[in-house]
């Protein structure tokens, strides 16, 4: 079945450390998205690509950056994880920008 | 703020009866959808409604529609307790030049058998 993966689930790194987490998609979708969400909250876009157009919210932290290497992988990197970065980051993708998104289960992200 | 509002933020009804969760926005759209999404897991998206569209139905849910009142409602009939979890509208917005959804803050629905 066409979907969007990532990984890994859980994720637990130390403060500062930096790390990568991967999202796959096999719907040939133009745009990938990366969402933070913390607990009971919604999900807060932090960047988007669209093809390779590459947009970044305005109040994303510098300490987080992304790479789309090709249609199907998109990764999110984050530098120096501070204690307020733990959350759960979700990958989506849609068709155009205004479609339907098709999210992941998304990344849990602890930070010790 | 261009986000969605919900109401109400948590709703907790017996199984086999309706739920119904409502969404406001501040500027006009071009589409508004609604999202579910278990606990631990990524949102599933449930139904778009254009906004030229008033009401739309998907097997036991029914959204609405009104532009004029910038809301939008979701009753899912005939409760069931895999319904439990939050919902979600977002709306498609044009924001820093780019098109996006933004997202309500949601409502959390419990189905108590």
């Amino acid at each position: 079945d066409a979907m969007v993966i990532q990984n890994p689930r859980y994720q637990v790194t130390q403060f500062g450390k930096p790390v990568t987490l991967s999202c796959s998609q096999t719907l040939n979708h133009n745009v990938m998205y990366w969402y933070q969400q913390k607990s009971s909250q919604a999900p807060k876009l932090l960047f988007h690509y669209y093809d390779k157009d590459f947009n970044n919210e305005a109040d994303t932290p510098d300490n987080f950056q992304s790479r789309r290497p090709n249609t199907s992988f998109c990764f999110l990197d984050i530098r120096s994880p501070g204690l307020g970065d733990a959350a759960m980051y979700l990958c989506a993708t849609s068709r155009l920008p205004r479609s339907a998104q098709h999210f992941g289960d998304g990344t849990r992200l602890s930070i010790l | 703020s261009q986000q969605g509002e919900e109401d109400p933020q948590a709703l907790s009804i017996q199984e086999g009866e309706n739920a119904t969760m409502n969404c406001s926005y501040k500027t006009s759209i071009n589409n508004l959808q609604w999202y579910r999404q278990n606990s631990g897991r990524g949102l599933v998206h449930l139904i778009l409604i254009r906004s030229n569209e008033r009401e739309k139905h998907s097997g036991r849910l029914r959204v609405t529609l009104d532009t004029s009142k910038k809301s939008s409602s979701l009753l899912i009939t005939a409760s069931r307790a895999a319904d439990t979890a939050s919902y979600f509208c977002a709306t498609d917005a044009t924001l820093q030049g780019a098109q996006k959804l933004v997202f309500g803050q949601g409502t959390r629905l419990t189905i108590n058998p």
